[in-house]
């Protein structure tokens, strides 16, 4: 049982070029995030998805985009890097209900923006 | 305002002492809290969950939630060296459906 997987766990991008974080969970959970961790800043979530079919914006969505393929995928679309995308990346899923309805999450995308 | 702050750290405490962690959320609606455990370099890992009023015990943690003054608060007894990390809130459930939010984390360090 892999659960959360992210690709690519390492990337150096130069500025203005353009890249997509694939995550995918095998637990057939109904929402997935995207969240980006710096220094003394915790997780702030950039998008998110609640069901299949459904995209919102999180606290830090400028510069980029998102798509729930399907139940399983979500991927984060850097459309023109800046440096102040540098950053750790962690994607996670969690089901639907009133309880046991905690995040996991992949094992994160170090990004470095030059 | 932040939806979710947790006190100022680093918190740093002797082995064998009682930490204490807090955390406040804004959104009202907020049903679900979670706390989760993050060593330097790894991804965040669920410590507790709290759903109700009260305090929940697993261990030598114990999470408590008051709705009403909209406080979440983890206790860790018998602090060992490998508490060591930072421990981050989350809240869910509240008025954007299936949105969940993290504070900024707080470290905390024992040391021997």
């Amino acid at each position: 049982n892999a659960g959360v997987t992210q690709t690519p766990k390492f990337q150096v991008l130069k500025t203005g070029q353009s890249m997509t974080l694939q995550c995918a969970q095998d637990m057939n959970h109904n929402s997935m995030y995207w969240y980006r961790q710096d220094p003394g800043m915790g997780l702030r979530l950039i998008y998110y998805s609640a069901s299949e079919g459904t995209t919102d914006k999180g606290e830090v969505p400028n510069g980029y985009n998102v798509s729930r393929l399907n139940k399983r995928e979500f991927s984060l679309r850097l459309e023109s890097a800046a440096p102040s995308q540098t950053s750790v990346y962690f994607c996670a899923s969690r089901g639907s209900g009133r309880k046991n309805t905690e995040a996991f999450f992949g094992q994160g995308t170090r990004l470095t923006v030059v | 305002q932040k939806e979710v702050e947790q006190n100022s750290g680093p918190l740093s405490v002797p082995e064998g002492a009682i930490a204490s962690l807090n955390c406040t959320y804004s959104d009202r609606g907020s049903q679900s809290f979670f706390w989760y455990r993050q060593y330097s370099g790894k991804s965040p890992e669920l410590i507790m969950s709290i759903y109700s009023n009260g305090d929940k015990e697993d261990g030598r943690f114990t999470a408590q939630l008051n709705k009403a003054s909209q406080y979440v608060s983890l206790l860790i007894r018998e602090s060992q060296p490998s508490d060591s990390a930072t421990y981050l809130c989350a809240a869910a459930g509240g008025t954007s459906y299936g949105k969940l939010t993290f504070g900024q984390g707080t470290i905390l360090t024992v040391h021997p």
